[in-house]
């Protein structure tokens, strides 16, 4: 089955530093990933959707600058949190869609838990 | 816009019928899913029904789906402890780049 991995599982930074999230498409090539940020109880919000070769759409009120992204490959995209501040502190969770395969399908990652000190 | 709106919270006991529901607006969804989500983990796809069909069966899991009030239903029959976690329902629609728009999620608890 399609698989999709997101490296770290949990990273602690300090405030004012930056962190690289990567999700993984392992056995297929993915064309589009999205990004989501999920607070405790609460729902997934689409923060953007990332197409490789080109630049990211981002959703409104989400900062590019702040969350970068990169899909430079088939397989992988990378959500970076510049200069992170606690309120950044959330799960991160990424998806993928097969670049072939049917409309529905989409493959979630097992989502980063982001600490900012 | 795109609202997507669950109960929060359903506790049931073990062997029981759970029916977790959901309404959406956006009329233009071809496709509505329930989702999975257990602590600290990812989303599993659970199901998904197209939008021109009313019902859907899955082994214990069962989507209804009335297009007229746009209102999704999943009933899980024999409601195991395992069963216990986050269920989302989510739309998209067709074309573009398919962006999911999920509800807020209702924590089911199934006591033993």
């Amino acid at each position: 089955g399609a698989v999709v991995s997101q490296h770290p599982s949990r990273v602690i930074c300090k405030s004012g530093t930056s962190v690289k999230i990567e999700c993984r498409s392992l056995d297929f090539q993915a064309t589009t990933m999205f990004w989501y940020r999920q607070f405790p109880k609460k729902s997934l919000m689409l923060m953007a959707t990332s197409n490789e070769g080109s630049k990211a759409t981002y959703e409104q009120g989400v900062e590019k600058d702040k969350f970068l992204i990169n899909h430079a490959s088939l397989t992988l995209s990378t959500l970076t949190v510049t200069s992170a501040h606690p309120e950044d502190s959330s799960f991160y969770i990424c998806s993928a869609r097969p670049s072939v395969g049917l409309d529905y399908e989409q493959y979630f990652g097992p989502g980063t838990r982001l600490t900012v000190t | 816009g795109e609202d997507v709106e669950q109960s929060l919270f359903l506790s049931v006991r073990e062997g029981d019928s759970s029916v977790i529901n959901c309404t959406y607006t956006d009329s233009s969804s071809t496709y509505l899913y329930w989702y999975k989500q257990e602590p600290g983990a990812g989303l599993q796809l659970l199901t998904y029904i197209f939008s021109n069909m009313d019902m859907k069966q899955d082994q214990r899991l069962t989507v209804l789906l009335n297009k007229k009030d746009k209102h999704l239903s999943l009933r899980i029959a024999d409601t195991q402890t395992g069963d216990s976690a986050i269920y989302f329902c989510a739309e998209s629609y067709s074309g573009g780049y398919q962006k999911v728009t999920f509800g807020t999620g209702t924590k089911l608890q199934v006591i033993p």
